[in-house]
């Protein structure tokens, strides 16, 4: 099984911030790694695929980046409406990490 | 528009089984893999596995065999997920997504809005 470890499990930022979250994989996935965002009682959205693909519609400052085990979400600059859980999910065998909150600071 | 939307809550008794629907709309059903995934409350997301929309085969993630069943009514464009013998751990919200795919690579989008399902005697 591939495990995925997200890293910090939570984060408090202020707007106009420069936030990273990293993933990484137990084993190399090459760029098989997807990024979604979370708000409180609503469905998953994505945001990254392939490591550094944008959605469309998603906002430029959102970014992904990395290949084989290590992987980054960054955001440039924070917004009131970022504040949320992330989580990566490899799509070699589609399992998750164990999120990350962003709260307000 | 794409659109996945799920039946509502359920509130059912430990041993009872449910079914939730993922009735989707805007695209053509059979051309995408349909996903599960289960979010207790409070933690995080689990995939469930996954339906192939052409064959009807279904693919369980470890943990989630022997009680789950995935079926599909292509007539409806509906996918369904069945638990039965419902345990108090299965409370959690349940989700179903489109599995979308390019160049080898596979993602979910969109996503349905989610059904609660609630055991408690």
């Amino acid at each position: 099984d591939i495990q995925m470890t997200q890293s910090p499990s939570s984060l408090s930022a202020s707007v106009g911030d420069r936030v990273t979250i990293t993933c990484r994989a137990s084993q190399s996935i090459s760029s098989y790694l997807n990024w979604y965002q979370q708000k409180p009682g609503k469905a998953p959205k994505l945001l990254i695929y392939a490591a550094s693909s944008l959605q469309s519609g998603v906002p430029s400052r959102f970014s992904g980046s990395g290949s084989g085990t290590d992987f980054t979400l960054t955001i440039s600059s924070l917004q009131p409406e970022d504040f949320a859980t992330y989580y990566c999910q490899q799509s070699l065998v589609r399992g998750f990490g164990g999120g990350t909150k962003v709260e307000i600071k | 528009q794409v659109q996945l939307v799920q039946s509502g809550s359920e509130l059912k008794k430990p041993g009872a089984s449910v079914k939730v629907s993922c009735k989707a709309s805007g695209y053509t059903f059979t051309s995408y893999a349909m996903n599960w995934v289960r979010q207790a409350p409070g933690q995080g997301l689990e995939w469930m596995g996954w339906i192939n929309t052409n064959t009807g085969n279904p693919t369980y993630a470890q943990g989630f065999t022997g009680r789950f069943v995935f079926s599909l009514d292509t007539s409806v464009s509906t996918a369904y997920l069945q638990i039965c013998s419902l345990k108090a751990e299965d409370t959690a919200v349940y989700y179903c997504a489109r599995d979308q795919q390019w160049l080898g690579y596979n993602w979910f989008d969109p996503w349905g809005q989610g059904t609660l399902v609630t055991v408690s005697s």
